[in-house]
């Protein structure tokens, strides 16, 4: 079975504080994704990532970035968190050839205060 | 960039009764379109796909079709039951390369007693 694991399920944040979500995969993944839930809006991909040290910009990557060290990890950082990125993170994972099924992780519930 | 409307946003069926959910998809370039169900608090999780090479897929009570010409694809649930109650998301790829998924705001889908 695939496993895509999130560190943090729960965060309370303050404006301003430097945020990082980390999302490991077990299973040797070239792609990994971290997608944005929020309700009415659906998932929004933020930023995603096809290699080691490789990075694409998704639909709405304002006030995050991403780093991708080692192929299993593929961190999420809001580098200033504000309010209006309270959400659920959503980290994901698929093999390297177009057209696989994407596995999703448990999500990461922020909350910026 | 791909642009995926689903429709309706709120479902209420009879249980037994069958559900249907479309979507519409902007690039004719997209090959692959799964369907995602989202249990209340658990992860998206991939319940049937379908690629542009055919224009139905069947697997028990789910069955996905395809219009390509048209740009739309459809969900169909048939003898819904309880646990059927969920929130469903379709989705579309970008038309090549790992570029994640463009997903759907989602439907809520209630199965009334």
């Amino acid at each position: 079975d695939v496993k895509v694991t999130q560190s943090s399920r729960y965060l309370v944040k303050r404006t301003g504080e430097k945020v990082f979500l980390e999302c490991v995969q077990d299973m040797d993944h070239e792609n990994m994704f971290w997608y944005r839930q929020d309700p009415g809006l659906g998932l929004r991909l933020i930023y995603f990532s096809y290699d080691v040290k490789m990075k694409e910009k998704g639909d709405i990557p304002e006030g995050y970035s991403v780093s991708r060290e080692k192929k299993e990890r593929f961190s999420l950082i809001l580098e200033s968190a504000s309010t209006n990125q309270t959400s659920m993170y959503l980290c994901a994972s698929s093999p390297g050839t177009v057209g696989n099924t994407i596995y999703f992780g448990e999500g990461s519930w922020l909350t910026v205060v | 960039g791909e642009n995926v409307e689903q429709h309706p946003s709120t479902l209420s069926v009879q249980e037994g009764d069958s559900a249907v959910i479309k979507c519409t998809y902007s690039d004719s370039a997209s090959n692959y379109f799964p369907w995602y169900k989202q249990e209340l608090g658990k992860r998206p999780q991939l319940i049937i796909d379908i690629r542009s090479n055919v224009g139905e897929k069947k697997d028990q009570r789910i069955a996905v079709t395809l219009n390509k010409t048209a740009k739309h694809f459809s969900l169909h649930i048939t003898e819904t039951q309880p646990e059927d109650s969920a929130v469903y998301f379709c989705a579309a790829n970008s038309g090549g390369g790992a570029d994640g998924l463009t997903f759907g705001k989602g439907t809520h889908l209630i199965i009334q007693p």
